[in-house]
């Protein structure tokens, strides 16, 4: 079946650093991929639509040079969360739907950013 | 802005036992999702309903979507303990082409 892929799964990293993670589509070509956000005990909020060869759509509130995000293949979307401080700590999870009706989107392993 | 309103928040039941999540939205979708997390873990895909009227089955769970009532039901018969973990439904819109909105998420809590 269609496959998620993100990377790494686990992040503890220092103040000011900047984290990158990736969103690979595995078996399938995705031209739009989606990153949510979600805090503990807290429901998923979607914080940008990462679009292959065009600029990401980022949601209300969500900063973009904070969080920049970059989908220069049909495979692959990577989210930068730059000069990253505590309050960035959060489970970080990409998404993307396979091409066709009825289609779930399918959610990678997710990414548990920790800034100390 | 569309809103999706989940209920309840938390379910402790306990097995064999039936009950009903609800979900409930505020505009126009042409899709609905049912998505299970467990703790610490992403989320896996039960169930997508596109039309109104669309009932899904999987083992002991059925969804279903009202377009006109702007409401999903997850329906739980005979609860086992594997099957306590979290449940969020989630709206789409644009023809799958955008994000998803979710419900605030039901934690469910099955006891032996």
């Amino acid at each position: 079946g269609a496959v998620v892929s993100q990377h790494p799964s686990r992040v503890i990293c220092k103040s000011g650093t900047s984290v990158k993670i990736e969103c690979r589509s595995l078996d399938f070509q995705a031209t739009t991929m989606f990153w949510y956000r979600q805090f503990p005990k807290q429901s998923l909020m979607l914080m940008a639509t990462s679009n292959e060869g065009s600029k990401a759509t980022y949601e209300q509130g969500v900063e973009k040079d904070k969080f920049l995000i970059n989908h220069a293949s049909l495979t692959l979307s990577t989210l930068t969360v730059t000069s990253a401080h505590p309050e960035d700590s959060s489970f970080y999870i990409c998404s993307a739907r396979v091409p066709g009706s009825g289609q779930p989107q399918h959610f990678g392993d997710g990414t548990r950013l920790s800034i100390l | 802005e569309l809103k999706v309103e989940q209920n309840p928040l938390f379910l402790s039941m306990q097995e064999g036992k039936n009950y009903t999540i609800y979900c409930n939205y505020s505009t126009t979708s042409d899709r609905l999702y049912w998505y299970r997390q467990d703790p610490g873990k992403s989320l896996e895909s039960l169930f997508v309903l596109l039309s109104n009227g669309a009932v899904k089955q999987e083992g002991r769970l059925m969804a279903s979507l009202d377009t006109k009532a702007r409401l999903s039901t997850l329906h739980i018969t005979a609860a086992v303990h594997d099957l306590s973990a979290t449940y969020f439904c989630a709206v789409g819109s644009g023809g799958g082409a955008d994000g998803l909105t979710f419900g605030k998420g039901t934690h469910l809590i099955i006891q032996p």
